[in-house]
């Protein structure tokens, strides 16, 4: 059972456009949820969470977004740079466990 | 420099022939996790601590074992891999309040062939 699912696997964006990454998920008690970054050959690095409480969260071009009704949330990037080009992973915690969707891989196109 | 290191960082190996990846951290973190990562299946975990002595079990722990005699430390062993382990592996660490474990910090992978 896919707990937090990201539905497409790749994303094309012209550079300098928004990057908008989705994901959902199943289980209503996650208490908080992140977006982690990774490049090729590189181990994934922490990007920007949200808590279950809130419904925004900003941290510069990044823009994590929560819809709790919907279960689903999405991360806005822009304007989109080429640096930006990575496999992006949602993840949701609740107590010591933390659960990764499969990723999206992001290409931004010059 | 603040950093979680594996090592090996490549490993070719046959069938059952037992193996340890090591991991250490430097940020005197209590929580530990490893973490494998195959193509269409994003990252899963495998097991995680979440201090000295306290170890928990994953998603998918079939197959592996852990141990965390000391906080740096958390070594993931494989006593007999199959080549269903072939796979690449991520160690992290983080602290353990309730939102500063969401920020884990990464290896930069193990990436390991079973033959």
């Amino acid at each position: 059972d896919q707990q937090v699912k990201q539905n497409s696997p790749s994303l094309s964006v012209q550079e300098g456009r928004i990057s908008i990454l989705n994901c959902d998920y199943t289980n209503s008690m996650f208490d908080y949820f992140l977006w982690y970054k990774k490049y090729p050959a590189e181990g994934p690095t922490f990007l920007i969470s949200i808590s279950s409480i809130k419904d925004k969260n900003e941290d510069g071009r990044f823009t994590v977004f929560l819809n709790k009704s919907a279960k689903h949330l999405s991360l806005h990037i822009v304007p989109s740079q080429p640096g930006d080009s990575a496999v992006y992973f949602c993840a949701a915690s609740r107590d010591d466990k933390i659960i990764f969707g499969k990723g999206t891989r992001l290409h931004i196109l010059p | 420099e603040a950093q979680v290191t594996q090592n090996p960082r490549y490993l070719i190996t046959v069938t059952g022939k037992k193996l340890t990846v090591t991991c250490s951290q430097n940020m005197n973190h209590e929580y530990m996790s490893w973490y494998r990562q195959d193509p269409g299946l994003g990252l899963r975990q495998i097991y995680y601590s979440m201090n000295v002595e306290v170890t928990d079990k994953g998603d998918v722990p079939e197959g592996y074992k852990v141990s965390r005699k000391e906080k740096r430390n958390f070594p993931l062993i494989l006593e007999s891999p199959s080549p269903n382990q072939t796979s690449l592996y991520f160690c992290a660490s983080s602290l353990s309040t309730a939102l500063a474990k969401n920020i884990q910090y990464f290896g930069a992978g193990t990436r390991l062939s079973v033959l």
